[in-house]
């Protein structure tokens, strides 16, 4: 059964502080990685990934891919009050074009 | 252009009664999924519309679910007899046509069965 596994499940941190989170998955017939950021309803899209070792970025969000260890890393640089949130890690496979999300790391920056 | 739009917004039922959801995806877009994102949890996918072909409904969870589209546009997502259980925000996405393309989220229907 295919899983995706993100961590931390909450973090909290001071405005300017830079964050990591992580996602680990196991998928049959791996495809893309995707992040949205889920602030209340509509999860908005930040990145996908289908090729490992290239970064991508976005003014100070990136995120890469590591295909042989199975799992996708999305950093935060400077963090402001605006990106508290819940980021959602999601794979795609060969097997459908539903994706199969993650539970989500919720994140609080303090002023 | 316009994203995904989504309607109502909210909807609270009671145990017993039939909802409509509705869902207007990104114009062009033939691809159409419907997920359920129940509290404190991630999106579990419904089912999915590509175009003219068999909806994928593998994750309907129980026959009183079901989902219409008709042709590329409007979708329909219809819950009979509802449930506690089906409190839930209901989410729309569509996408182009094609094995990697990103999916795009509408706002969310939330709906309460009490």
């Amino acid at each position: 059964e295919d899983k995706v596994v993100q961590s931390p499940l909450s973090l909290v941190v001071h405005e300017g502080d830079t964050v990591t989170l992580n996602c680990s998955y196991e998928v049959t017939n791996f495809r893309s990685l995707l992040w949205y950021k889920q602030e209340k309803k509509a999860p908005t899209f930040l990145f996908m990934l289908t090729s490992s070792g290239i970064e991508k970025k976005s003014g100070r969000l990136s995120s890469i891919l590591d295909k042989k260890e199975l799992f996708s890393i999305l950093n935060i640089t400077a963090t402001q009050t605006g990106d508290s949130a819940v980021y959602l890690c999601a794979v795609n496979s060969n097997s459908g074009y539903a994706l199969n999300f993650g539970k989500g790391t919720s994140l609080l920056v303090t002023p | 252009g316009a994203g995904v739009s989504q309607s109502p917004s909210n909807k609270v039922t009671e145990k017993g009664k039939d909802v409509e959801l509705r869902c207007d995806p990104i114009s062009g877009h033939t691809a159409l999924y419907w997920y359920r994102q129940r509290l404190g949890q991630g999106l579990e996918f419904l089912i999915y519309f590509q175009g003219n072909s068999a909806p994928d409904k593998s994750g309907l969870p129980s026959d009183r679910f079901s989902a219409e589209r008709t042709g590329e546009s409007v979708s329909t997502l219809t819950i009979q007899r509802t449930q506690q259980e089906d409190s839930a925000v209901y989410l729309c996405a569509s996408s182009r046509p094609g094995g990697i393309e990103t999916q795009y989220f509408g706002p969310g229907t939330r709906l309460l069965v009490l």
